[in-house]
């Protein structure tokens, strides 16, 4: 069956260092990866998307990388605040899935101490 | 204004109950999506529509149904509530870029 995993297990770390995540999926072939971020009582919001073809991409202190050989995505925070502290999601997108639907993994948790 | 939003918020209701959740977007996206977050399993899709005339089922549709009354509007009903539905519900809107907006959420409890 399909999976994606992330780690349930909170990340504490402290400020100033990097947060790495890891977004793992198994029987998928995905055309794309997105990451969102998720506050406590809100919404998920967009933070960045990765194509199958991408290696790396960046966007201000976040970076993630997407290796379809390994079948893992890895999202990093740079220089990591205590404002970054939320529940980071990974989400696919299978090709030729009608409309790229996305399927989400259970996130994982943050916690920047100052 | 918030692009997405939801009514209600928070809802307790019984067994047995019909409940309707609203979702209206000033985005104007076609792609409008709902779904259910419980504790620790991510989000789970219910139900999609990418026009007004466009629905379809999602991975756990079962309990559920939805309308799509105008491209800005999309409801979620819950026929007949049981207590294993209480979970927070989103609903999501995307454009062409496959980026999707979500609304803040509502919270439904059934007793």
């Amino acid at each position: 069956s399909q999976k994606i995993e992330q780690n349930s297990e909170a990340l504490n770390i402290q400020e100033g260092k990097t947060a790495t995540l890891t977004c793992n999926y198994t029987n998928y072939s995905p055309a794309y990866l997105q990451w969102y971020r998720q506050d406590p009582g809100r919404g998920p919001v967009f933070l960045l998307l990765i194509r199958e073809n991408e290696k790396e991409k960046r966007k201000e202190r976040l970076k993630v990388t997407f290796d379809t050989t390994l079948k893992q995505s890895l999202f990093h925070i740079t220089a990591s605040q205590p404002a970054d502290s939320a529940t980071y999601l990974c989400a696919l997108a299978r090709i030729k899935a009608a409309g790229n639907k996305l399927t989400f993994g259970g996130g994982t948790r943050v916690l920047v101490k100052p | 204004d918030a692009d997405v939003t939801q009514t209600p918020r928070n809802r307790i209701t019984k067994t047995g109950k019909r409940i309707m959740l609203e979702c209206s977007q000033t985005k104007g996206h076609d792609r409008m999506y709902w779904y259910r977050q419980d504790p620790g399993l991510g989000l789970q899709l219910i139900y999609y529509s990418f026009d007004v005339k466009d629905i379809n089922k999602g991975e756990i549709s079962d309990g559920y149904s939805v309308s799509r009354q105008a491209q800005a509007k999309f409801s979620l009903s819950l026929e007949s509530a049981i207590p294993n539905q209480t979970a927070l519900y989103f609903c999501a809107t995307s454009d062409f870029k496959n980026e999707q907006f979500f609304g803040p959420g509502t919270r439904l409890t059934v007793l």
